[in-house]
């Protein structure tokens, strides 16, 4: 079993839509968990960081944890064109930098 | 400018002939790492460093070394590559503990033939 595993899509969303993405981990002891969008040919970035069960707002992104069921979420709200991309889930616990991904989820917002 | 560069930015080589990838940050960040990016697999980080001359490996170190002999540098070394090493490597830093954000350089792409 991977350590973090996301379904690679593509998974295709109208514009203006809520898109969806998931992603679980098998490490119980993981406390950090980040999402990061990669655009074709480029490098990722950070777009969200979550610690604790619940929701995380940020603009158009909610993150959502759920330690119990091991469960990372993102949600994009009002999907644009733009928001096109790989989306990478990563885990990572406290004390070390070891930083495991997922194998990303490519997403297409369809105008 | 923050940035966290690489060199060479492409490179293609043979078997065997031993090989460094630079990485350099001006951002005075106390954490570094080296990942590769494969098509179905992900990005896997190789080493990660949290301090000058500390260094740890991370999920697929086999065939890689790395130094961090200042706090700006974290060179990536093939000392034998092999064509299982051609791949797309990222380096990235990160200022310390007190932050998420992790910056990642452009990109190297490695063709071992």
């Amino acid at each position: 079993q991977k350590e973090v595993e996301q379904n690679s899509g593509p998974l295709s969303v109208p514009e203006g839509a809520i898109a969806s993405l998931n992603c679980t981990y098998s490490d119980r002891g993981s406390q950090s968990f980040f999402w990061y969008r990669q655009y074709s040919g480029k490098s990722p970035e950070l777009i969200m960081s979550i610690y604790s069960n619940g929701d995380k707002e940020d603009g158009r992104f909610t993150a959502q944890l759920n330690k119990a069921s091991q469960y990372v979420s993102l949600l994009i709200r009002d999907s644009q064109p733009s928001d096109s991309a790989t989306y990478l889930c990563a885990v990572k616990n406290f004390g070390n930098e070891k930083l495991t991904f997922g194998t990303g989820t490519r997403l297409t917002i369809i105008p | 400018e923050a940035q966290v560069t690489q060199n060479p930015r492409y490179l293609i080589t043979v078997t065997g002939k031993k090989l460094t990838v630079t990485c350099s940050q001006n951002m005075n960040h106390e954490y570094m790492s080296w990942y590769r990016q494969d098509p179905g697999l992900g990005l896997r980080q190789i080493y990660y460093s949290m301090n000058v001359e500390v260094t740890d490996k991370g999920d697929v170190p086999e065939g890689y070394k790395v130094s961090r002999k200042e706090k700006r540098n974290f060179p990536l070394i093939l000392e034998s590559p092999s064509p299982n090493q051609t791949s797309l490597y990222f380096c990235a830093s990160r200022r310390d503990d007190r932050t998420d954000t992790q910056y990642f350089g452009p990109g190297t792409r490695l063709t071992v033939l």
